[in-house]
């Protein structure tokens, strides 16, 4: 069974400090890895997209890494802000072998609060 | 440019009430999601959509749930009647095609009594 697993599950982190957030996934085969910020109330947003063949891809003070053959993906922040306090997703992206397309599985996310 | 945008916010029903959820995806983009998310976990697909038609609908609990995209643009989700496990946070996104990066609503928060 696909599956994508996060941890920690909850973080608190102070402001200006680092912080890694680690995804473990089982799913294949396998097309891409997308990390989502989910901030309260609101829907995910892409943060960054990585194919088989990346091993690091960075958007601002965020930088993904992800090793295909472990298969696992980790988030860093760097010098954390209050609004940065959001839900960090996992998602891993997959062919679907019969029908084409791709099957998306989520994973359950990990909660990060920044505080002052 | 407009994001997805999804009404209404907030819904608060009683329990075997009909519940209904509208979807405006981005512009162009031909694929569309519904999802269900529960509280502290990831989404879950209900539906996909490539223009009007559902080619992924395995996880839609068919008995009460439904769900329409004429004209390929403009998305509906439909409940009845709606249960209290129905209680989640449903999201809309949309996407360029299936391997491109998903655009989603703020969602709709129901609540069923």
């Amino acid at each position: 069974k696909n599956q994508v697993e996060q941890s920690p599950q909850s973080l608190i982190i102070l402001e200006g400090k680092n912080c890694t957030l680690q995804c473990n996934y089982t799913v294949s085969p396998f097309s891409n890895l997308r990390w989502y910020k989910q901030d309260t109330g609101r829907g995910p947003v892409s943060l960054t997209i990585m194919t088989f063949s990346e091993n690091t891809k960075s958007n601002g003070r965020y930088t993904a890494t992800l090793d295909a053959d472990t298969k696992q993906s980790s988030l860093h922040i760097t010098a954390s802000q209050l609004s940065d306090s959001a839900s960090y997703i996992c998602v891993v992206s997959g062919p679907i072998l019969t029908g084409g397309g791709n099957k998306l599985t989520f994973g359950t996310g990990t909660q990060l609060k920044v505080e002052l | 440019e407009a994001g997805v945008v999804q009404s209404p916010r907030y819904k608060i029903i009683e329990k075997k009430q009909p519940v209904a959820f509208w979807c405006n995806p981005i512009s162009g983009h031909n694929t569309l999601y519904w999802y269900r998310q529960n509280l502290g976990q990831g989404p879950e697909l209900l539906i996909r959509y490539e223009n009007e038609e559902a080619v992924d609908d395995s996880q839609l609990p068919k008995d009460r749930f439904s769900a329409e995209r004429l004209k390929g643009v403009d998305s509906t989700l439909k409940i009845q009647p709606a249960e209290l496990g129905d209680s989640a946070v449903y999201l809309c996104a949309s996407s360029l095609g299936s391997s491109a990066p998903l655009f989603f609503g703020s969602g709709t928060q129901l609540s069923v009594l």
